[in-house]
């Protein structure tokens, strides 16, 4: 059965810092793996998607990697600002292509000014 | 739309009674999940919809769960004689094909908010 563990479960950095957030899967046979920001009462965004062919994924500050073998994924996110204060949550989409997700229960990082 | 929509935000109801939830899938994805979200946890698959079928709905918990999607985009999750462990934000999200590369990025809506008193 996949599980998904998210370390840690809360992080507090100040204005400007480099961060990553970890995800670690216990089934290495993925079909992609989604990390997903989610701010209080909200929904889910999603930020990026690896799929199980790629090694890595970037959108503006953040950078995401993925080493299937190693059942690990890593959230990079660069000069972080108060606004990225939020709740993230990694994923992932097992080989058989059910469809579902399986998350983690989330790191929800604080940013202060 | 321009993205998935959930109705209602929030619904209150009674312990034993009948509640409906709704999700509109983004125009064009023929796949479509329910998840639900207990506080502080990350959510849990319950059902995912490959147009009008349900391709797996092994993370129902029990037969007082159900959900439908008649014509392949709107679908109603519905729970019956509702129990206070239903208490939960139940997230529906949608993608354009879950087996092609590429197309298999899931969107999700803000949720609805059930508690059952």
């Amino acid at each position: 059965k996949q599980e998904v563990t998210q370390i840690p479960a809360a992080l507090s950095v100040p204005e400007g810092e480099n961060l990553v957030l970890n995800c670690s899967f216990t089934d290495s046979a993925i079909y992609n793996l989604q990390w997903f920001r989610q701010d209080p009462g909200k929904g889910l965004t999603s930020l990026l998607l690896i799929q199980s062919s790629q090694r890595e994924q970037t959108s503006g500050r953040l950078n995401a990697s993925l080493d299937k073998s190693s059942g690990r994924s890593t959230l990079y996110i660069a000069a972080s600002q108060p606004g990225d204060s939020a709740t993230y949550l990694c994923a992932v989409h097992g080989s058989s292509n059910t469809g579902k997700l399986i998350f983690g229960q989330g790191t929800t990082l604080q940013v202060k000014p | 739309g321009a993205g998935v929509s959930q109705t209602p935000s929030n619904k209150v109801t009674e312990k034993g009674k009948y509640v409906e939830l709704r999700c509109d899938p983004i125009s064009g994805h023929t796949a479509l999940y329910w998840y639900r979200q207990s506080l502080g946890q990350g959510p849990e698959f319950l059902i995912y919809f490959q147009g009008t079928g349900a391709a797996d709905d092994s993370g129902l918990p029990n037969d007082r769960f159900f959900a439908v999607r008649p014509e392949g985009s709107v679908s109603t999750l519905k729970i019956q004689r509702t129990e206070r462990g239903d208490s939960a934000v139940y997230l529906c999200a949608s993608s354009l094909n879950p087996g092609l590369a590429g197309y298999n990025e899931q969107f999700f809506g803000p949720g609805t908010r059930l508690t059952v008193l």
